[in-house]
């Protein structure tokens, strides 16, 4: 039930955009996407869920495609402090808002100067 | 400010010993959550926890066992049976807007 995550790395420029995919072989309920710098705590970037909307924050936003099963995360003219590696984490469980998340591999993005 | 606080930072534990790790929160958070993080493994799930004294296994329980005997503490203990306990250890906890992790305990056996 791990979502797959791609791709594995991204290197980019500062101001270059960049597109972070997360698909699931199991129907979604919601995805949840975070950012990890090395050696400190994933940090929540947002939440999707099972028909709402594109949610956004600054200059990264996220789409979900129920159909598709799969959630897309967006970097726009990306900055020095975009790095990080990038985890996505799913549920299908729309039972319960406290169930557990499948956590995918994560991405890990660099941006250079 | 709200949050956790996962205790110590760094941990050394010789073969053969059970060392716990510490999660605290002070967010008011039903759910918590023990992940073992390895490089290029992401995140697995070891324990969580959606209410006082009760905890389900998650993908990699063997060789930890868990507690919650309150809202607020959700120790982790890594027993001797567990034969590879090198790693990064997160804690976390959720609300219905997502989770929060803590600082999270580096553990090496030396």
């Amino acid at each position: 039930q791990q979502p797959v995550q791609s791709p594995q790395a991204v290197i980019l420029r500062e101001g270059e955009d960049a597109v972070i995919n997360c698909s699931s072989s199991k129907a979604l309920y919601s995805v949840h996407w975070y950012r990890q710098k090395h050696g400190e705590a994933p940090v929540f970037l947002m939440i999707l869920l099972k028909g709402g909307e594109q949610k956004g924050h600054e200059k990264i936003s996220a789409s979900f495609n129920e159909k598709k099963q799969q959630s897309s995360l967006y970097l726009t003219a990306s900055q020095l402090s975009y790095s990080g590696t990038y985890f996505c984490g799913a549920t299908a469980d729309r039972g319960s808002t406290l169930g557990r998340l499948y956590f995918g591999r994560g991405t890990q993005l660099t941006v250079w100067p | 400010d709200g949050g956790i606080t996962q205790s110590p930072k760094y941990l050394f534990r010789k073969e053969g010993q059970n060392v716990t790790l510490s999660c605290e929160q002070n967010l008011n958070h039903d759910a918590m959550y023990w992940y073992r993080q390895d490089p290029g493994q992401g995140l697995r799930l070891i324990y969580y926890s959606q209410i006082v004294n009760d905890f389900q296994k998650g993908d990699i329980a063997e060789g930890y066992s868990v507690s919650r005997e309150k809202k607020e503490s959700f120790p982790l203990t890594v027993t001797s049976a567990q034969k590879n306990p090198t790693a990064f250890y997160l804690c976390a906890s959720r609300n219905s807007y997502g989770y929060t992790f803590g600082s999270g305990t580096r553990l090496t056996v030396v």
